[in-house]
Formats: C-alpha cells, structure tokens, sequence
C-alpha cells in the first residue's frame, strides 16, 4: 500500500530535549515537505526537499533542520524544542513539483512543555 | 502571494442532504488544486485531484470543480452521511517558483447530524 509513515504519533517532551521526528514514504517519490498546522494559521510549510542531499527552507524554518541522506527518508530535527513549536506535524510527498498529487502523513502531534 | 480562503468555517447539515464547500484562490497560476479531508487527530486523507487544465472530478459522492480564471473551485457531497463529518482542506499548488509547496485554506468543519 502507498503510504507516508511518521513516527511517533504522538510525543511530549521538555524544552531543550532533542527530538527526530522520522518520516518515510513507499512510492519513490522525489518530493518531500514538512509542514506544522496550528489553529487559526492552518498548514505551513517547514522544509523541503527536492531529492537527496537537496533541501531548502519553506515558510517558517526557524529551530528546525533535516536531511535527506536516502529518498524513501525525510526526518525532522528538533535541535532544542521550545515550547512554540507545539503543534501538528505532517510530512507529505509527491512524485514530482507540477501535476501530481500530494500524500500525507498521518500526523505527529508534539508538545513541549 | 496565494492566499486560499474556505467559506464557510463550519457547517452543519442533516443526513441526506447535499451540500457545497467553497475554496477560492487569489493567483489563477496553478498547476493543480486538491481536496482533502481531515478526520480529528488523523492525517490528510487526499479526496480529489483536479489539473489545471481540468473542470472537473468525481470519486462516488463527491464532485470538485475548479474554475481557474476565476479562482475558485467547489466541492460537491451528495446525500451526506454522518461518517462525511470532518474538516475539508482545499490546497493549490502554485505555478512558477513556489511550486515546492501547496498552499492551504483554513478548512471547513462539516457535521453531518443522523
């Protein structure tokens, strides 16, 4: 079945505490996004990347990295979580940038406390 | 910049009765726009996929329209069940340079009631 898998689903940790969020996808696919969705602002996008070892900066990258080392891999880096990044992880990719569709994942709800 | 409006926020409905969500769009540069439902505390299950160059798709009960030049596309439900209840996200994937992302509307929440 295609699918983008995260782990965790859920997770909460203390501020400063590093974190990975892993994200992985079945389709081969060369794009691949995260984005964070609060209430009120909706889905933005984190990072993205275009293939491997190619990723560039979305709408809000503040405190957060990632990598791209395999293709079927995106992980989300949380170097020292604050406590405004709790929120609603999705991870998301498609086969190309143009006319293709979009799958997600199926969410990490994280809080820092 | 795209800016992707939803109206309503939320609506409410009876069984059975059929009912249109609205998803507008502020740069008609798009390759495509995509509809997705979102159940509570679950990921973004992908509906519909309509192309740029398309009017229309249909997948059972629903029916999405984009009309381009305008900015707008509709998401159609027939005879509405109570499992229909959640919130539905409209997403364009802009044309040009910022065709990395997709930019989203705020959703609407529907509630089917039995």
């Amino acid at each position: 079945e295609a699918q983008v898998t995260q782990n965790p689903r859920y997770l909460i940790t203390v501020t400063g505490k590093k974190l990975t969020v892993t994200c992985s996808q079945n389709m081969n696919h060369e794009y691949m996004s995260w984005y964070r969705q609060d209430p009120g602002l909706g889905l933005r996008q984190i990072y993205y990347s275009m293939n491997v070892e190619v990723t560039d900066k979305g709408d809000v990258p503040e405190g957060y990295k990632v990598s791209r080392k395999e293709k079927r891999n995106f992980p989300l880096i949380l170097e020292s979580p604050s406590p405004n990044q709790t929120s609603l992880y999705f991870c998301a990719s498609s086969l190309s940038n143009k006319n293709t569709e979009a799958f997600f994942g199926q969410g990490t709800r994280l809080t820092v406390v | 910049k795209q800016e992707v409006t939803q109206i309503p926020a939320a609506l409410s409905v009876p069984e059975g009765e059929n009912l249109v969500l609205n998803c507008s769009f502020t740069d008609s540069a798009i390759y495509n726009l995509q509809w997705f439902r979102q159940d509570p505390g679950k990921g973004l299950t992908s509906l519909l996929l309509i192309q740029s160059s398309q009017r229309e798709q249909t997948s059972g009960r629903l029916n999405a329209s984009l009309d381009k030049s305008s900015g707008r596309s509709t998401l159609y439900i027939a005879a509405s069940q109570p499992g229909d209840s959640a919130t539905y996200l409209c997403a364009v994937r802009p044309g040009g340079g910022s065709n990395y992302k997709l930019t989203f509307g705020k959703g609407t929440l529907l509630t089917v009631n039995p």
